[in-house]
């Protein structure tokens, strides 16, 4: 079982929408990271989210912690193609880290 | 910065035979690295953490005869998949926490594709 369940598992919108992204847990995370993923390589560190009801926006990516440091939220906004990949996130305790299954996105242009 | 580069980046081999995946950190110093497999369409799992000098831990249900982890020095792991089986076949990613940040950032490498015919 994973300990992190994110939703939805696929998402497939037109160029110019917005998505959401979630990743919820009974668990509570010192830290959460959120990762993007091309097939064939490895994942690459969006941001990182410390502290409860952090917000954090990264160009057209905002990341949000939730208040009891649970769970957490992707928003891409006027999504494009090259924002198509696998998106993970992964609860941080000591220091090892639990990964979400993924979301595969993919924005049609 | 924090750059981790893995080699090689694919490798076939026949059943039965060894082969060594290297890790390393390019432009920091890691104590930590990591080592995890995904199999297609799925998330990462982790196999085992291994600190400079001393020997890997592996997660559970992991043979840690099987897969033979040395961490030698601050910039390079190995991870060696002993007589291997197409069972084995996945793809094996590491990764490295640079110790700094706000807490426990893993940088991961591109990859190593395995197949085992």
């Amino acid at each position: 079982t994973q300990l992190l369940e994110q939703s939805p598992q696929f998402l497939s919108i037109q160029e110019g929408e917005n998505l959401t992204v979630y990743c919820n847990s009974s668990s509570v995370f010192s830290s959460l990271q959120w990762y993007r993923q091309e097939p064939g390589e490895g994942p690459v560190l969006l941001v990182t989210v410390v502290t409860g009801g952090e917000v954090k926006k990264l160009k057209r990516l905002t990341f949000q912690f939730g208040d009891a440091r649970k769970d957490s939220s992707l928003h891409i906004t006027a999504a494009q193609p090259g924002d198509t990949g696998l998106y993970l996130c992964a609860g941080a305790n000591d220091y090892k880290l639990s990964f979400g299954a993924g979301t595969t996105v993919t924005v049609r242009a | 910065g924090a750059v981790v580069s893995q080699h090689p980046s694919w490798v076939i081999c026949k059943s039965g035979t060894s082969v060594k995946i290297e890790c390393r950190s390019l432009d920091f110093q890691a104590t930590t690295m990591f080592w995890y497999r995904q199999f297609p369409k799925q998330s990462l799992m982790l196999m085992a953490t291994s600190n400079e000098g001393s020997k890997a831990t592996y997660e559970q249900g992991v043979e840690k005869d099987k897969f033979l982890i040395n961490h030698a020095s601050l910039t390079l792991s190995t991870l060696t998949v002993t007589s291997a089986h197409p069972e084995d076949s996945s793809f094996y990613i590491c990764s490295a926490d640079t110790g700094q940040g706000p807490a426990y950032e893993q940088y991961f490498g591109p990859g190593t594709r395995l197949t085992v015919t």
